[in-house]
């Protein structure tokens, strides 16, 4: 079973600045690696799919990189509405299931 | 737009079982899975299993196996997850979430989202 390592698991950052998250694959992944940020009372949102592609909808400032083992996503200038927590998550194909990495929290410095 | 409703809030007793229903609409039922993934308070998000809505096949998480079922009614538009034998630590948010791409080209991300049902377990 792949295990999903995120790094760090809370960063401290002030809006305006760069927030750069790591996730990283304890054996070697094909690149459907997604990540999704979740707030208090909300649902899960998808913000990149296939390692750096952007969902519908998602702000160019989300920015998704890397391949197997180690995955990074780029938040080039943080907004107010950034602070969450950011998840990856990676799909093994025999059998099918998904993993999550156990998430980054971004908060205000 | 492409939604996905579900049921209200259970609580429920140590050893009983739950059902979730997920209710999507304003898309072709038949042509995307449904995964469903939880939440436990202070954890994070963790995937139980996926249904294919047209033929019903499933597949679920190792954790779960045994103890999860899910299931479809294609009349209604609508899964269901029952989670069997529950204990004090399956106390969590429960989602319904759809796969991004057509089941024809294979399952991948997660686009869409129930709001989330909370089911409490205690005695």
């Amino acid at each position: 079973e792949v295990v999903l390592t995120q790094s760090p698991a809370t960063l401290s950052l002030s809006p305006g600045d760069r927030a750069t998250l790591s996730c990283r694959a304890s054996q070697s992944v094909s690149t459907y690696l997604a990540w999704y940020q979740l707030k208090p009372g909300q649902a899960p949102r998808l913000l990149i799919y296939d390692a750096s592609n952007r969902a519908t909808g998602i702000p160019a400032r989300f920015s998704g990189s890397g391949s197997g083992p180690d995955f990074t996503l780029t938040i080039s200038s943080l907004e107010p509405e950034d602070f969450a927590v950011y998840y990856c998550q990676q799909r093994s194909n025999r059998p099918p299931t998904w993993t999550f990495g156990q998430g980054t929290k971004v908060e205000i410095k | 737009q492409v939604q996905l409703v579900q049921s209200g809030t259970e609580v429920k007793k140590p050893g009983a079982s739950v059902r979730v229903s997920c209710k999507a609409s304003e898309y072709t039922f038949n042509n995307y899975y449904i995964h469903w993934v939880r939440q436990a308070p202070g954890q994070g998000l963790e995937w139980m299993g996926i249904i294919d809505p047209s033929g019903g096949g499933t597949s679920y998480a190792q954790k779960f196996q045994g103890r999860v079922t899910m299931t479809r009614d294609t009349s209604t538009t609508t899964v269901y997850m029952e989670l069997s034998s529950l204990r004090s630590d399956d106390t969590a948010v429960y989602y319904c979430a759809r796969d991004r791409r057509a089941k024809v080209q294979g399952p991948d991300a997660f686009d869409v989202w129930g709001h989330g049902t909370v089911v409490t377990v205690s005695s």
